[in-house]
């Protein structure tokens, strides 16, 4: 089945410094992507759209500045956690729309988890 | 908002099948239900969708009423790695932006 990957699985860094979490879709093209945010005991929560070529849609409460978003080919997205703090530690979640014979739906990444100390 | 309400929890015991219901009465004509699981500490796994017409793959069978404004997701036969939470999920296509309610966290129980 289509598979979604993200890297890396886990990090940690310090406080203040930037992140980069890869999405790839790996066996597919995905015009649209969409990062999820999740905290402990809690439902994912959208964070923002990615679209290839264009500029991402941010949900409302969602800092672009500190969540980069970038959508540089139909397999790939990235977000970059920008000085990043404590409360910034989550797992982070991407998702990739396939559309197939059989099929039309999102299919999600692994997951990231991200520690900020 | 989710479009769609769940039980928070519920149990079943193992290598029966597990029946989890969903309302979504708000559902729009061209809007299918899709179902996904959680897995603790994993992304999301889809498992069926459907438009207005009962579904059955390979993990799942999906019932959805005549009127459309309630769905109901079986495991045949639940195993232990079947715990997890699973959400209901209403959208038109493969691009809509999924707006996560909380799902309901399934308890198979030895």
């Amino acid at each position: 089945g289509a598979v979604v990957s993200q890297h890396p699985s886990r990090v940690i860094c310090k406080s203040g410094t930037s992140v980069k979490i890869e999405c790839r879709s790996l066996d597919f093209q995905a015009t649209t992507m969409f990062w999820y945010r999740q905290f402990p005991k809690q439902s994912l929560m959208l964070m923002a759209t990615s679209n290839e070529g264009s500029k991402a849609t941010y949900e409302q409460g969602v800092e672009k500045d500190k969540f980069l978003i970038n959508h540089a080919s139909l397999t790939l997205s990235t977000l970059t956690v920008t000085s990043a703090h404590p409360e910034d530690s989550s797992f982070y979640i991407c998702s990739a729309g396939l559309a197939g014979a059989s099929t039309d739906t999102q299919y999600f990444g692994p997951g990231t988890r991200l520690t900020v100390l | 908002d989710a479009k769609t309400t769940q039980p928070p929890s519920m149990d079943c015991a193992e290598g029966r099948a597990a029946n989890l219901p969903c309302n979504h009465s708000t559902i729009s004509g061209n809007e299918y239900v899709y179902w996904y699981r959680q897995i603790h500490s994993q992304g999301p796994q889809y498992i069926i969708h459907g438009l207005k017409n009962n579904e059955t793959n390979e993990m799942a069978s999906l019932i959805i009423t005549e009127d459309r404004k309630s769905s109901t997701l079986i495991l045949p036969h639940a195993t232990l790695r079947d715990t997890a939470v699973y959400y209901c999920i209403v959208g038109s296509n493969r691009d809509d932006k999924i707006i996560f309610g909380k799902g309901t966290r399934l308890h198979i129980l030895p």
